[in-house]
């Protein structure tokens, strides 16, 4: 079965702070891979998807995330976050049976 | 385009009673996947169709069933409600699966 962990449960970070949060994954074979964002009263939103290709890829408000295959890992960066930012970040993925295994999700507090 | 749309919005219900929610696709999206969203268990699957067929189920009782109909919407049903059906449920749209999913609002049900 596929599992998906991220390690980071809470984040505090002030405006301008750089920004990584931590995804791993556990399925051996293809996957493919999306972190999701959830601000507060909205719904879930695409930040960025890796399906295959270039392992780094680019999302949207200056996001983007780095595929590392022999990590199992698919970490989130922003290299200086904004107020905006604050929201709960959640990575996902789809490798069989064309299900999203999410991990328990990231709550990211920008302070201003 | 326009995007997921799910009624209702929010529901409160009584224990042993049943809830049918609803959820519209993107034009032209053919699979439609529904996710319970809780503060302690987070975002599981529940079960994904295409084209009127259930093509994977979560792990999750039989009181929980859905169908889909010939124009891509969805429903999903729970009987028998308990306190610990109260959730946020997402209903997520894709072409076929494998890509990218887009959510809906999601539907709160509160069970008293």
């Amino acid at each position: 079965a596929q599992s998906v962990s991220q390690h980071n449960h809470h984040v505090i970070l002030s405006e301008a702070a750089s920004l990584e949060l931590g995804c791993n994954y556990s399925y051996g074979g293809t996957v493919n891979l999306f972190w999701y964002v959830q601000y507060p009263g909205q719904h879930l939103q695409l930040l960025l998807k890796y399906f295959s290709g270039d392992p780094l890829v680019k999302g949207i408000k200056g996001f983007e995330a780095e595929f590392i295959k022999s990590k199992f890992s698919f970490n989130l960066r922003k290299p200086s976050v904004q107020w905006s930012d604050t929201a709960e970040y959640f990575c996902a993925v789809n490798a069989i049976a064309r299900q999203l295994t999410f991990g328990s999700g990231t709550q990211l507090t920008v302070l201003p | 385009k326009a995007g997921v749309t799910q009624t209702p919005r929010y529901l409160i219900k009584t224990r042993g009673q049943q809830v049918t929610l609803s959820c519209s696709p993107i034009s032209g999206h053919r699979s439609v996947s529904w996710y319970q969203q809780t503060p302690g268990q987070g975002l599981q699957f529940l079960f994904e169709y295409f084209s009127e067929t259930q093509r994977n189920k979560g792990n999750f009782p039989g009181r929980f069933s859905g169908r889909q109909f010939s124009n891509s919407r969805s429903e999903m049903n729970v009987s028998t409600l308990e306190l610990g059906d109260s959730a946020l449920y997402l209903c997520a749209s894709s072409a076929t699966g494998r890509e990218t999913q887009y959510f809906g609002p999601g539907t709160r049900l509160l069970v008293l």
